[in-house]
């Protein structure tokens, strides 16, 4: 399994674009980078995943560079409700499972 | 669709106690998965099921048990429960390897 490294924390103000990179150097060919937002007492959420180059949803978007060694999270003005916790994680169709690392966790300030 | 349905909510159990906690999807997800998760800490895998009868270790197997007799249900038994089983406990499911997951809300365990 590829190991994954993040920032432990991320301070940000509403507004701002926030951008949060992962670190997966032993990424596998058919490994996929898949995201995920985890608020307090709840269960982590799927945001967004991809393979190369950049990836866009209506929550956040998804930057891969063509070695893909790395990551990069986008979320676009960031208001209070995006304060969380983001785990980036790496698997694929060689993969039955996931790790979850430590995540990122963002505090936004108003 | 209910998608990932834990329950109990919240249970304290004592010292060897027993209990199983119950995980139900309606997804029709052919993988199946638990964690637990320390307070500020990550989730740490404890069982996973790519399909009805097949089971497997996680990074934290110790301590628990598992069954996958339907597509459906996954339930998690502690056997002896230990105060270091205390723990916030996720369900997730997904239909492929590659799919997102999709998480439960979570059991709150205290073990005292």
């Amino acid at each position: 399994l590829a190991k994954t490294t993040q920032p432990i924390s991320m301070d940000s103000y509403e507004g701002q674009e926030v951008n949060i990179t992962c670190s997966h150097n032993n990424i596998a060919t058919n490994d996929y980078i898949t995201w995920y937002q985890q608020f307090p007492s709840q269960g982590p959420r799927f945001i967004i995943q991809g393979y190369k180059t950049k990836v866009t949803n209506e929550v956040a978007s998804l930057f891969i560079p063509a070695d893909r060694k790395s990551s990069t999270l986008s979320l676009p003005r960031v208001s209070l409700s995006d304060t969380a916790v983001y785990y980036c994680l790496v698997g694929g169709f060689n993969t039955d499972k996931l790790i979850f690392g430590t995540g990122t966790r963002l505090q936004v300030f108003p | 669709n209910a998608g990932v349905t834990q329950t109990p909510k919240f249970r304290i159990l004592k010292i060897g106690q027993s209990m199983t906690l119950q995980c139900t999807q309606d997804m029709n997800h052919n993988y199946m998965y638990w964690y637990r998760q320390d307070p500020g800490m990550g989730l740490k895998l404890i069982y996973y099921s790519v399909g009805a009868g097949i089971t497997d270790k996680g990074e934290v197997p110790n301590g628990y048990n598992v069954s996958r007799s339907t597509t459906e249900d996954f339930p998690l038994r502690l056997e002896l429960a230990a105060p270091s089983q205390t723990s916030v406990y996720f369900c997730a499911s997904s239909f492929d390897r590659v799919d997102g997951y999709t998480f439960g809300s979570g059991t709150r365990l205290t073990v005292v």
